[in-house]
């Protein structure tokens, strides 16, 4: 089945630093990737909705240049969070669809478990 | 109020029981998935449908569109089956709405 690996699994960074999380589809091509954002005991929140070779569109609410998303490929997309604080600690989650609309499976990565210190 | 409403939110049950878990919407679709996500976070994802029922092994999903809802059952349910299922909806666009999931424990 189709596989999305997602890396690191967690990390733990310095207030104000850069943390960049990366989501590949390892045996398919992913035209749409998705980036959630999940508190605990809570569910998904979408972040961002990646397309390859365009701008991320964004969730109302979500800062663009807190949230840097690049899908520079058609296997790769990634979620950059700039200049990292306490707030931004989180548990961030990527998807992908195997087809090119909403009809298609979604396939999740392992997620990123986020601590800003 | 949100898009999707699962219910219920918590649900204790014992080894053996057969368990529902309900998921209403009401925006129209194009498809309807639920996901299981395990303790550590990641998630699975277990039935996409747009009609109908579908079943794998001991889970079964059924959508009934004119009615916006949609059932998730687990037959003879086992500790493994302990986690969060959320029901989430499609639209055109690749426009998602996520239900708030249903925590679910199962005793031995």
């Amino acid at each position: 089945g189709a596989v999305v690996s997602q890396h690191p699994s967690w990390v733990i960074c310095k207030s104000g630093t850069s943390v960049k999380i990366e989501c590949r589809s390892l045996d398919f091509q992913a035209t749409t990737m998705f980036w959630y954002r999940q508190f605990p005991k809570q569910s998904l929140m979408l972040m961002a909705t990646s397309n390859e070779g365009s701008k991320a569109t964004y969730e109302q609410g979500v800062e663009k240049d807190k949230f840097l998303i690049n899908h520079a490929s058609l296997t790769l997309s990634t979620l950059t969070v700039t200049s990292a604080h306490p707030e931004d600690s989180s548990f961030y989650i990527c998807s992908a669809l195997t087809g090119g609309s909403g009809g298609s499976p979604l396939h999740f990565g392992n997620g990123t478990r986020l601590t800003v210190t | 109020k949100n898009e999707v409403e699962q219910s219920p939110q918590n649900l204790t049950a014992q080894e053996g029981e057969f368990i529902t878990i309900n998921c209403s919407y009401s925006v129209g679709i194009s498809a309807l998935h639920w996901l299981q996500q395990h303790p550590g976070g990641g998630i699975v994802s277990l039935f996409m449908l747009s009609s109908g029922k579908k079943k794998h092994g001991r889970l079964i999903a059924t959508i009934n569109i004119q009615e916006k809802h949609s059932s998730l059952h687990i037959t003879a349910s086992h500790p493994r089956d302990s986690a969060v299922y959320i029901c989430a909806v499609t639209r055109t666009g690749n426009q998602f709405y996520f239900g708030t999931g249903t925590s679910l424990t199962v005793i031995p």
